[in-house]
């Protein structure tokens, strides 16, 4: 076990709504990432949020939004469900000494499976 | 262009034998990480090992053995005496040292171990 939870752990969407993803990271943990994974494809950064700042973001729409709380939770925001939404969706926390490199191991959560129909 | 190349989409091997995933990265950075991880059916991802672009040394962890190689940009991974548990997808993954917060992951190796 990695101590990091996600819920819920499915979701069905309709396209055009509006999804709201969590994340519980380890205490002590100050950074939090978000990845997409397709179905038969690698995780994708969406971005990563140390302390409560987004510190980068990979090739995902507006739509994509993120918070991070000071209890060690965070969120993923998706507006406007498209079908191609579909996917497990993956936190990954870690201890970091600032917003920069190098990182020790990331821990991952069981993710999120999102169906959006 | 990946970053992160994984050529080999599923093997399958019989109990017992030895099995090695391929992973081939590209980065213009100079410190680097790479990464290896095992994703069980139930869809974490477990953390199996790290090394840094400045540590060639191969090294050994039980059954498992990573090959690092620079003047090949490879990192390969060995299963040996294979066993019906590690029956997973592996996925390789890249950290650059200028903008480390994002990981760069290959589209993964699906091993079937068969009894």
């Amino acid at each position: 076990e990695t101590g990091v939870t996600q819920s819920p752990t499915h979701l069905i969407k309709t396209r055009g709504q509006q999804v709201t993803l969590r994340c519980s990271s380890q205490s002590g943990h100050n950074t939090v990432s978000w990845y997409q994974q397709a179905l038969g494809q690698g995780p994708q950064f969406i971005f990563q949020y140390y302390r409560e700042e987004e510190n980068g973001r990979g090739n995902f729409p507006p739509r994509f939004s993120g918070l991070q709380f000071p209890n060690y939770s965070s969120e993923l925001n998706v507006n406007a469900l498209e079908l191609d939404d579909s996917a497990l969706y993956l936190c990954a926390s870690l201890a970091s000494r600032g917003a920069k490199p190098p990182y020790n191991e990331q821990f991952f959560g069981p993710g999120t499976r999102l169906t959006v129909l | 262009a990946q970053k992160v190349t994984q050529a080999q989409t599923e093997i399958s091997v019989v109990e017992k034998e030895d099995v090695t995933l391929d992973c081939v990265y590209e980065t213009r950075d100079t410190t680097y990480y790479l990464f290896w991880y095992k994703q069980p059916p139930s869809g974490e991802l477990v953390f199996l090992i790290r090394r840094n672009s400045f540590d060639e040394q191969n090294e050994i962890s039980g059954r498992y053995s990573w090959n690092f190689q620079k003047s090949t940009s490879s990192f390969n991974f060995t299963i040996t005496a294979s066993q019906v548990v590690d029956s997973a997808v592996y996925f390789c993954a890249l950290s650059e040292g200028n903008t480390g917060n994002q990981f760069y992951f290959g589209t993964g190796t699906s091993l079937t171990v068969i009894p």
